[in-house]
Parts: C-alpha cells; structure tokens; sequence
C-alpha cells in the first residue's frame, strides 16, 4: 500500500507563473513532512520541510502548505523558472524513526 | 565539504552476475540509508544504518542482497545474483539526524 502518494506524474507550467505540486498521505503518525527535487541523472536534493506542528513553512519562492484534517500536503513554487524543471518527491516521516516514505514523484515542467 | 560519493555511477551486467556498489557518506554523518528507485517511482528504503548497526532491513532481500557498514563509515551494497528485475538506481544517503537525508547520485545498474 501506497503510504504517500502523488496523483499527478506530470505537471506544466508557463515561466513566472504558480506551480503547485501535491502530496496525500495515509497515516497519521506522520509528523514530519519534506520535499525533494531531482533532476536527471542526479541523486535528489533537499528542498523544504514543514513539521506536523505547523500548517505552513516558506522558504524564498517556496512555501510547503500542510492540512493534516486532510492528510495532504502541497508545494507552491511562485514564480516559477525554467529551473525549476525537475521531479520532485513528497516525503514523510514518523516520529523518530529515520525512515523516509516517498511519493512517486510528479515531473515539472516550466516553460519559458 | 563533499557530499555523499557513490561508486559505481553506472553498470552493467548479465544476469547471475554478482554487482556491489560503494558508498562513502558525508564526513559525521552517523545514519546511513540504501534506496532502490525504480524507473518512475519514488525511492524505496532497504536498509538503514546506525553507525556499523543496521537498524531497518526489513525491506532488504536478504536472499540475494547483503550490504555491511565496516567501521561506521563507508558501506557496500553487494546482490548476488542479479536478477533481470534488479534493474534500477541504487541510492545511497546520509543524514546527521532524522529528517534531512543527503543523497548521493545514484548506481544506475542494468542486468541484461
């Protein structure tokens, strides 16, 4: 079973625009919550995290929103770049036990 | 100061074969973790390190994948043998504590 799941495998967007990625989770022991982007033939990259004590955490162009009445997080890249183009993983935590969930990824793409 | 190093960056094989990769991680980092990503998915752990103690196997083949972490260091990643399925990237990351993992760039292995 599918423990954090990204619905979307691909999304696009125009250059300056709002990208906005989703993540739905299943359990609620979760409580800690991060997003990671990679790019081809790299290994992924650290990018935000928010924990389950906070519903909000922004980061220069990035804000990680969490609803935990929903099990859902979201990504809000604003303004989006070409850069920004890459796969990125949603990925959870429980307590203290060092193990990362991921999501499937969904594959951004910012036109210029 | 270096990230996380992984070796081989590519292999190929035929099946039967044995294949090992090698990772060294990022220099005080006490937790170590092996991912397997598989074309389209997200990482999926298979093994976690404590200093030299694996603390999370359970999603480790144990009948065909053995990995060991000598001296709390660097760690080797061996399967033996390789199966056509085994195809796929062979993460490697490190983390200082629980939460933020560093990932390496990946083993790409191919079994033909």
């Amino acid at each position: 079973d599918q423990q954090v799941k990204q619905n979307s495998p691909s999304l696009s967007v125009q250059e300056g625009r709002i990208s906005i990625l989703n993540c739905d989770y299943t359990n609620s022991m979760f409580d800690y919550f991060l997003w990671y982007k990679k790019y081809p033939a790299e290994g992924p990259t650290f990018l935000i995290s928010i924990s389950s004590i906070k519903d909000k955490n922004e980061d220069g162009r990035f804000t990680v929103f969490l609803n935990k009445s929903a099990k859902h997080l979201s990504l809000h890249i604003v303004p989006s770049q070409p850069g920004d183009s890459a796969v990125y993983f949603c990925a959870a935590s429980e307590g203290n036990t060092g193990k990362l969930i991921f999501g499937q990824g969904t594959t951004l793409q910012v036109k210029p | 100061e270096a990230g996380v190093v992984q070796s081989p960056r590519y292999k190929i094989i035929e099946k039967k074969q044995p294949v090992a990769f090698w990772c060294n991680p990022i220099s005080g980092h006490n937790t170590l973790y092996w991912y397997l990503q598989n074309l389209g998915q997200g990482p999926e752990l298979l093994i976690r390190y404590e200093n030299e103690e694996a603390v999370d196997d359970s999603q480790l083949p144990k009948d065909r994948f053995s990995a060991e972490r000598l001296k709390g260091v660097d760690s080797t990643l061996k399967i033996q043998p390789a199966e056509l399925g085994d195809s796929a990237v062979y993460l490697c990351a490190s983390s200082l504590f629980h939460g933020e993992l560093f990932f390496g760039e990946g083993s790409r292995l191919t079994v033909l």
